[in-house]
C-alpha cells in the first residue's frame, strides 16, 4: 500500500492530452516539493518533473507538473506511442522521514 | 558523462549480508546526497535510503530501519549499502540514485543507475 495515491492506469488516444493524478496527505506533498518520474519498459526511471512543476533540462514542455494542497498533477500533451510507459509521483513524507513514492500508472497510448 | 552504476547484487540466503556499491562519475559527488531505491521486478518504487553529503545525516525506510546501513566514501565517488538480517521480501532490482539537493530531506532524484539485482532465496 503506497502512501501516494495514483490510478493504476489511463490511456488516450495519439495526440490527444492525459493527466495523471497523485493524491497524498498534509504531511508529504502539503508539506513538500512534488516530483515525476518516467519508466519505459526495461529501463530506470527518469526524472520529467521536480519542484512540482519544473522540468530538467531535455525534458519538453509537452510534460507539466502542479500541485494543489495535497494534491499533484502530471499533464502530457500531444501524447505520443513512445511516452508508453509506467509514470510515478514521489516527494517526502515528514512525518515518517522518509521519501515515498505512488504505486505509479501505466499510460497507454491507443 | 554523468554515471551511477551499482554493483554487488546477486543470490543470498535468508539472514545473511551483501553489500551493494555505487560508483558516481561525471559530477562533483560530495556535492549532492544520495539515496538507494528498489524495485520488485513488475512492482513500484519503493525509498529504501538516503544520506546527507557530508553523511552527517541518514534515513531508513521503516522495512530496512535496523538492518541496512548506508554510507559514502566521497574521495572514492562512490556510496554504499550494507544489507544484514536479508529476507525475502527484500528481493529486488535496487537503484543507486542522485538527490537534487546536497542533503536530505529529498527534493527530487535526477540521476538514477541501471541498478543491481539482489534475490534473497533459500
Amino acid at each position: 500500500q503506497s502512501v501516494l495515491t495514483q490510478p493504476p492506469s489511463v490511456s488516450a488516444a495519439p495526440g490527444q492530452k492525459v493527466t495523471i493524478s497523485c493524491s497524498g496527505g498534509s504531511s508529504n506533498i502539503g508539506k513538500n516539493y512534488v516530483s515525476w518520474y518516467q519508466q519505459l519498459p526495461g529501463t530506470a526511471p527518469k526524472l520529467l518533473i521536480y519542484d512540482n512543476s519544473e522540468r530538467p533540462s531535455g525534458i519538453p514542455d509537452r510534460f507539466s507538473g502542479s500541485k494543489s494542497g495535497t494534491s499533484a498533477t502530471l499533464g502530457i500533451t500531444g501524447l505520443q506511442t513512445g511516452d508508453e510507459a509506467d509514470y510515478y509521483c514521489g516527494t517526502w513524507d515528514t512525518s515518517l522521514s522518509a521519501g515515498v513514492f505512488g504505486g505509479g500508472t501505466k499510460l497507454s497510448v491507443l | 558523462e554523468v554515471q551511477l552504476v551499482e554493483s554487488g547484487g546477486g543470490l543470498v540466503q535468508p539472514g545473511r549480508s551483501l553489500r551493494l556499491s555505487c560508483a558516481a562519475s561525471g559530477f562533483t559527488f560530495d556535492d549532492y546526497a544520495m539515496h538507494w531505491v528498489r524495485q520488485v521486478p513488475g512492482k513500484g518504487l519503493e525509498w529504501v535510503s538516503g544520506i546527507n553529503w557530508n553523511s552527517r545525516g541518514t534515513g531508513f525506510a521503516d522495512s530496512v530501519e535496523g538492518r541496512f546501513t548506508i554510507s559514502r566514501d566521497n574521495a572514492m565517488n562512490s556510496l554504499f549499502l550494507q544489507m544484514n538480517g536479508l529476507r525475502t521480501e527484500d528481493t529486488a532490482l535496487y537503484y543507486c540514485v542522485r538527490d537534487r539537493r546536497a542533503q536530505l530531506p529529498s527534493d527530487a532524484f535526477d540521476i538514477w543507475g541501471q541498478g543491481t539485482m539482489v534475490t534473497v532465496s533459500s
